[in-house]
């Protein structure tokens, strides 16, 4: 079986660009996540998507936005692209959401996009 | 909002040595999970602890979750170069938060 996939791979960017970031869950997964993680940091948490509802928002500015698909693949979006967001974004898929003290929600994450924003 | 910290920053080791990783919360977890990513990887789950006390063991890794579900820590013994990478633990059951994580590096 695939594992998550996510496109594309590298991208380059310049300030006040758009940029829309694609994953692809494990067959069978409806949860999607996404992560932001700058180099030498802890993945941060933006969005989780679970039957293409959002189930959760990180502490990040209205420039960004996701939306999750039928077939539970996921866009993440970012507007008016600062210097500040050139990072790794890693999208993660699970069974289910998060939430409950016996929810067992392991994460299997994508390779990421490596976004540079020059 | 919620935290997890994770101590040491940085670990090197000689490739022998044992090393752990400490993952410190101010409020009680509901579970906590650890996961590994290798330079220029992803990270990937490697265990998730929900009991109060609860100790698990992967060969030559042993994972603790402590009694008051406030702290988590992962040793591993006899470290080999095949363990080097970040070590993060994480939080999903309330927030989706990653600890900072504990870089490891070994000397072989």
């Amino acid at each position: 079986d695939a594992g998550v996939t996510q496109s594309p791979t590298h991208l380059i960017k310049t300030r006040g660009q758009q940029v829309t970031l694609r994953c692809s869950p494990i067959s069978g997964h409806k949860s999607v996540s996404w992560y932001q993680q700058v180099l030498g940091q802890g993945p941060q948490f933006i969005f989780q998507y679970y039957e293409k509802e959002e189930r959760g928002r990180g502490n990040f500015p209205d420039r960004f936005s996701a939306r999750q698909f039928p077939n539970y693949s996921s866009e993440l979006n970012v507007n008016a692209l600062l210097l500040g967001d050139s990072a790794l974004y890693l999208c993660a898929s699970s069974s289910r959401t998060s939430g409950g003290s016996s929810s067992y929600n392991e994460q299997f994450f994508g390779p990421g996009t490596r976004l540079t924003v020059l | 909002g919620q935290q997890v910290m994770q101590i040491p920053q940085y670990q090197h080791v000689q490739e022998g040595e044992d090393f752990t990783t400490y993952c410190n919360s101010s409020t009680t977890l509901s579970n906590i999970q650890w996961y590994k990513q290798r330079p220029g990887g992803h990270p990937v789950f490697l265990i998730q602890l929900v009991k109060s006390g609860e100790v698990k063991k992967q060969k030559r890794l042993t994972f603790q979750f402590g009694e008051a579900k406030k702290n988590s820590s992962l040793h591993i013994t006899a470290t080999q170069t095949t363990d080097v990478g970040t070590y993060f633990c994480y939080q999903g059951a309330q927030k989706l938060v990653f600890g900072q994580g504990t870089r490891l590096t070994i000397n072989p």
